[in-house]
């Protein structure tokens, strides 16, 4: 089954700091990457995706960017700000006998002031 | 715009005793998922349906069935239920299995 993986599982900054998340996933087929975010008690959100066609996108503070070749997709925080503390999930998807999304186990990202 | 509802949005059962989660979207979404979440574990697909009138198996199916009642309404049934289906229970939907999910609120389950 597909394969995915997330690095860091935890990641501590200070704020004003950048902070990378990494993807790595094993379908060869999968074509849409999204990065999905977490506050604690609350449900996960859409930050940021891309698809196959587009190496790089960009959202204020918010980047990511694509390695379809290596199969990994990282996420890419500029300025870091408390408010960015929160788990955070990437979730390729898996093509088999449909369609689905296969989340990460998530990077828990904790921003210092 | 209410989005993706789930109800209840907490529960207690007992071991042996079944449940059905309610889930309806009111955004005119074909794909609507149920993920279960676990201290570490991330998201886990449960069930998903791709469109009206069709179900898939996910990655934790068992011990679990769904019932695609129409276009906005997406159950998830525990028949006999065990202390390791104890979880946060999500529901989500989007257009299509490669767009946006959007997710409900949650229920979390407690199963003694």
């Amino acid at each position: 089954g597909e394969n995915v993986e997330q690095h860091p599982s935890t990641l501590s900054v200070q704020e004003g700091d950048s902070a990378v998340i990494k993807c790595t996933y094993s379908d060869s087929a999968s074509n849409y990457f999204p990065w999905y975010k977490q506050e604690l008690g609350k449900r996960p959100q859409l930050i940021i995706d891309i698809r196959s066609n587009v190496g790089e996108k960009k959202d204020q503070r918010i980047a990511v960017t694509l390695n379809k070749t290596a199969k990994h997709f990282s996420l890419h925080i500029t300025e870091t700000q408390p408010e960015d503390s929160a788990v955070y999930f990437c979730a390729p998807d898996f093509n088999q006998a449909g369609t689905a999304l296969i989340f990460g186990k998530g990077t828990t990202l904790s921003v210092s002031s | 715009n209410a989005g993706v509802t789930q109800t209840p949005k907490f529960q207690v059962l007992k071991t042996g005793q079944s449940m059905t989660l309610q889930c309806a979207q009111d955004m005119n979404h074909n794909s609507m998922y149920w993920y279960r979440q676990d201290p570490g574990m991330g998201l886990r697909l449960i069930y998903y349906s791709a469109s009206e009138g069709t179900t898939d198996k996910g990655e934790v199916p068992n011990g679990y069935n769904v019932s695609r009642l129409n276009k906005r309404e997406f159950s998830l049934r525990l028949e006999s239920a065990a202390p390791s289906q104890t979880s946060v229970y999500f529901c989500a939907s989007s257009e299509s299995s490669v767009e946006p999910q959007h997710f409900g609120d949650g229920t979390r389950l407690s199963i003694l």
